[in-house]
């Protein structure tokens, strides 16, 4: 079992809909990720947030709004998505109180935008 | 630009033997090394790491390598099983915090 949890598995959603991703660890990290993986591809990393700012923004479109509500969740606010932006979407989460602490996923949602 | 390269898309390995697993990758900057297994509909699960501090790490099965100077690592597991048999990322990391995946290799290990 993933100590990671994401919902919803799948979703299926059109190009004028507003859906939100869900993410939640209780391991105490306090680092969380956002990552987009396509077929054959290797994960992309979208966000990263630190003790609940965020740090990192990979230049990622204004479609994708993430926040983090507390040190234990993590959403990903989707509006306006287009077809090419269906991926599996995993999160991950690390300590950032231990020098290299790996990333530790969960089972991702798999997202069509139709 | 990928900053960390795993050449081999797939590998096919006899069960009981050795599975080696390549990863290159082009930033001297990055300290911190990591393998992660994937199975389908699933994320993927941490397995082992390296700091570059060290040029060998060994958990049970699995061994990581790590040839600074050539900028390479490698997963070796011994012996291989069928349970093994999943896509392995390698995974670089020079903040701590930002980490650069390679393109996975399908690992098949035959009965």
């Amino acid at each position: 079992d993933t100590e990671v949890t994401q919902t919803p598995k799948h979703l299926v959603m059109g190009m004028t809909n507003k859906k939100s991703l869900k993410c939640e660890q209780h391991m105490g990290h306090r680092a969380m990720y956002w990552y987009k993986q396509k077929a054959k591809k290797p994960p992309e990393l979208m966000f990263v947030y630190s003790y609940e700012k965020l740090s990192i923004n990979e230049s990622v479109p204004s479609r994708f709004s993430p926040e983090c509500p507390n040190s234990s969740l993590l959403n990903l606010h989707l509006h306006a998505l287009q077809p090419e932006d269906s991926a599996l979407y995993l999160c991950a989460s690390s300590r950032r109180d231990v020098e290299n602490s790996p990333l530790h996923f969960g089972n991702g949602t798999r997202l069509t935008v139709t | 630009d990928q900053q960390v390269k795993q050449n081999s898309p797939s590998l096919s390995v006899q069960e009981g033997r050795i599975s080696i697993l390549n990863c290159d990758y082009t930033n001297s900057m990055f300290d911190y090394f990591l393998w992660y297994k994937k199975y389908p509909a699933e994320g993927p699960t941490f397995l082992i790491s390296i700091s570059s501090i060290k040029d060998k790490n060994e958990d049970g099965r699995f061994t990581v390598f790590l040839n600074k100077s050539a900028k390479h690592l490698s997963l070796h597991i011994v012996p291989s099983q069928p349970g093994d048999s999943a896509v392995y990322f390698c995974a670089a990391s020079n903040t701590g915090n930002q980490f650069y995946f390679g393109t996975g290799t399908s690992l098949t290990v035959i009965p």
